[in-house]
């Protein structure tokens, strides 16, 4: 069965520090695409990352980065230099290329950035 | 493009009312997805479409529940009656092709109070 896993419900730093969020999936399929969602107080959702399984090169977009290893099926965001904007609970994603176009969430990381 | 336009926004209602949510899909997307956003369950899939047609309505809680999509712009999903525990955060999405790996565009979501 499929499935994704953020084990840390809600992480706390200071500004300025850097933090790392996690993300296991399990699958057996070999083509899949994984995803990273923001949800910011406001509510909405917000893509930030797309992966798919044959591309394990991480990926840095200014303060973000992206660890994806396929050894251990995890798909880690890392933020550097955390600012309070960075407040907001993150989502990884799942959506197996044999499921029908079907995205598995995770339960989300809540995380606080304090000044 | 507007985006994902959902409405209303909120909405609170009494027990046993029929409720209708409302989703508008960027244009150009084949897929739509309604999902329900509670504290305890995360995220859910309730419901899925592809062309129009409903694809895996698995996640559809109960016969309460019902959603169309009568064209390629707009959707519904219906609550009749509606209970206490139906109140949630419901979110429309589409997206051209998410077997592909593309990702899911989110509406802002219409936060549903049943008292």
């Amino acid at each position: 069965a499929q499935k994704v896993t953020q084990a840390q419900t809600e992480i706390s730093v200071v500004e300025k520090e850097d933090v790392t969020l996690d993300c296991v999936y399990e699958t057996r399929d070999t083509t899949y695409y994984l995803f990273w969602y923001k949800q910011p107080p406001s509510g909405e959702l917000v893509f930030l990352i797309r992966r798919n399984s044959f591309d394990e090169q991480n990926e840095i977009s200014g303060r973000y980065s992206w660890n994806f290893q396929k050894s251990t099926s995890s798909f880690n965001f890392t933020i550097t230099a955390s600012q309070v904007v960075d407040s907001a609970v993150y989502f990884c994603a799942l959506i197996l290329y044999s499921s029908a176009s079907k995205i598995i969430f995770g339960s989300g990381t809540r995380l606080s950035i304090r000044p | 493009d507007a985006g994902v336009i959902q409405s209303p926004r909120h909405e609170v209602t009494e027990m046993g009312q029929e409720v209708t949510l409302r989703c508008k899909p960027i244009s150009g997307h084949d897929y739509l997805f309604w999902y329900r956003q509670t504290m305890m369950r995360g995220l859910e899939l309730l419901i899925y479409f592809n062309n129009n047609v409903p694809i895996d309505d698995s996640g559809m809680p109960e016969d309460r529940f019902s959603a169309k999509m009568p064209n390629a712009s707009f959707s519904t999903l219906k609550i009749q009656p509606s209970e206490p525990r139906d109140s949630a955060v419901y979110f429309c999405a589409s997206s051209p092709q998410p077997g592909r790996g593309t990702e899911a565009f989110f509406g802002q979501g219409t936060r549903l109070t049943v008292v």
